[in-house]
């Protein structure tokens, strides 16, 4: 079955403990990205990668990082998270091919606590 | 820079009444259109897409969209509205010849929460 899986599903942390959400994806897409969901600001794009080793920031970039060191995952690391990332994330993916002409497919989302 | 507005936070519908949700974006040259849903601890899953061609789309569920060039606008639409159909529902525009930092980036509405009255 062609699905993302993000990995945890929920995770309450502390402020300044460094913590990474997973991502993957079996589509052998090149387009990945990381969104976050926040009450009346709808999805904003926070990193995404164009393939292997090609990754760029988005619109909310600043206290995340990712790597794309194999093209099936994505994961998004929070350094030293702090409260105002307290929110839902979701790692999404699309093919390149077509001109991205393709919906993206997304996991189902990690809902993040920081207190 | 790629834009999408829905003006409306909520909509409510009684069951078996047509529903409209509106959304309406702003895009350099041809845009890339999508409807995605979000049921409760879910994640999105697609409901349609407008590329090109014909103005009215279909998709999944029963839901349909028209396009509308002239107005920026991609309402989504269903005939007969069920229960189970209350959710969030998001627009989203991709630009189809951006470049840069852009190509490929979906950018979303804020989102309207639909809810079917039985």
């Amino acid at each position: 079955e062609a699905q993302v899986t993000q990995n945890p599903r929920y995770l309450i942390t502390v402020t300044g403990k460094k913590l990474t959400v997973t991502c993957s994806q079996n589509m052998n897409h090149e387009y990945m990205s990381w969104y976050r969901q926040d009450p009346g600001l709808g999805l904003r794009q926070i990193y995404y990668s164009m393939n292997v080793e090609v990754t760029d920031k988005g619109d909310v970039p600043e206290g995340y990082k990712v790597s794309r060191k194999e093209k099936r995952n994505f994961p998004l690391i929070l350094e030293s998270p702090s409260p105002n990332q307290t929110s839902l994330y979701f790692c999404a993916s699309s093919p390149l091919q077509g001109g991205l002409r393709t919906e993206a497919f997304f996991g189902q989302g990690t809902r993040l606590t920081v207190v | 820079a790629q834009s999408v507005a829905q003006p409306e936070d909520q909509v409510n519908v009684a069951e078996g009444n047509p529903l409209t949700v509106k959304c309406t974006y702003s895009v350099s040259g041809n845009p890339y259109l999508f409807w995605y849903v979000q049921y409760p601890n879910r994640g999105l899953q697609f409901l349609l897409k407008y590329i090109t061609g014909d103005n009215l789309v279909k998709g999944s569920y029963g839901f349909e969209a028209e396009f509308n060039k002239s107005q920026t606008s991609f309402h989504l639409k269903k005939p007969s509205a069920l229960v189970s159909d209350s959710a969030l529902y998001f627009c989203a525009v991709r630009a189809s010849n951006a470049g840069g930092t852009s190509y490929g980036k979906l950018t979303f509405g804020q989102g309207t929460i639909l809810t079917v009255h039985p």
